[in-house]
C-alpha cells in the first residue's frame, strides 16, 4: 500500500532490554514525524526529521530514546535500558514539503514493558 | 504536554443523530486539524482548518474555528455506526515541519 508502514505492530520487551521501532513513510514525504500515545490520551511529539536531518528532538523523553533517519527515508526509533513507563503506543506519521498541509499516519507499534 | 481540553470526553448518541465535539487550546496557531483514531489504528485525518478561516465543510463534517476564544467545533450530522472512534483536534504550525501538539481526544460511539 501507499500509505506510512510500521513495524513491529506489537512489541513485548522485559525491563532493562533495548527495542527498536521501524517506519517506513509515504515514499516522497519529506517531513517524519514520532509520537508517543498512553492509554486514553491524545499523542505526544518525540521527535521531527526533514529528509535525513533530525531538527527537533525537544520531545524525547530522556537520553534512552534515541531516533534515525540515514537516508531520508526510513526512520528507527531506539529505546535503551526499557522502563515500564516507555509502555505506549509509538506512532509515525509522515508529511509533504508544503505548509498547512496533514500528517499521514502509520497504525503505529505497541509496546509493553514487563 | 496536551494543547488543551475536549469536550466532551465520551458522547453517545443514536444513528442518524448529530454529533457535536468541542476542542479549545492555548496557544496561537496557524491551523486546526481533526482527526480520527479507530480502536488499535493509528490517526487518520479529516479535515484542516487554517488560522484565517471560520467554518469548513467536508461531507457529513462541519469545522468551526473562532481564534478569539481558541476554540474549535467538528459537527457530524447523520451519524454512522462507523463513525464510531476516537476524535481528536490538534494544532499545528505553518511550516511543513511543524509538530501536531493533540487534545485529550472525544470517545463517540454511534448506537445502531
Amino acid at each position: 500500500g501507499a500509505g506510512v508502514s510500521q513495524s513491529p505492530r506489537y512489541k513485548v520487551a522485559k525491563r532493562g532490554q533495548d527495542v527498536a521501532l521501524r517506519c517506513d513513510p509515504i515514499s516522497g514525504h519529506v517531513s517524519l514525524f514520532w509520537y508517543q500515545q498512553a492509554l486514553g490520551q491524545g499523542p505526544e511529539f518525540l521527535t521531527y526529521f526533514q529528509n535525513e536531518a533530525q531538527l527537533d528532538k525537544s520531545g524525547l523523553p530522556s537520553d534512552r530514546f534515541f531516533a534515525e533517519r540515514p537516508e531520508g527515508s526510513v526512520s528507527t526509533l531506539k529505546i535503551q535500558r526499557t522502563q515500564q513507563e516507555d509502555s505506549a503506543v509509538y506512532l509515525c506519521a509522515s508529511s509533504t514539503r508544503y505548509s498547512n498541509q496533514p500528517q499521514h499516519f502509520g497504525d503505529g507499534t505497541r509496546l509493553s514493558i514487563l | 504536554s496536551q494543547q488543551g481540553e475536549e469536550d466532551p470526553q465520551a458522547l453517545s448518541i443514536q444513528e442518524g443523530e448529530n454529533a457535536t465535539m468541542n476542542c479549545s487550546y492555548k496557544t496561537s496557531i496557524n491551523n486546526l486539524q481533526w482527526y480520527r483514531q479507530n480502536s488499535g489504528r493509528g490517526l487518520v485525518h479529516l479535515i484542516l482548518i487554517r488560522s484565517n478561516e471560520r467554518e469548513k465543510h467536508s461531507g457529513r463534517l462541519r469545522v468551526t474555528l473562532d481564534t478569539s476564544k481558541k476554540s474549535s467545533s467538528l459537527l457530524i450530522t447523520a451519524s454512522r455506526a462507523a463513525d464510531t472512534a476516537s476524535y481528536f483536534c490538534a494544532t499545528g504550525g505553518e511550516t511543513s515541519g511543524s509538530r501536531l501538539t493533540f487534545g485529550e481526544g472525544t470517545q463517540l460511539t454511534v448506537n445502531p
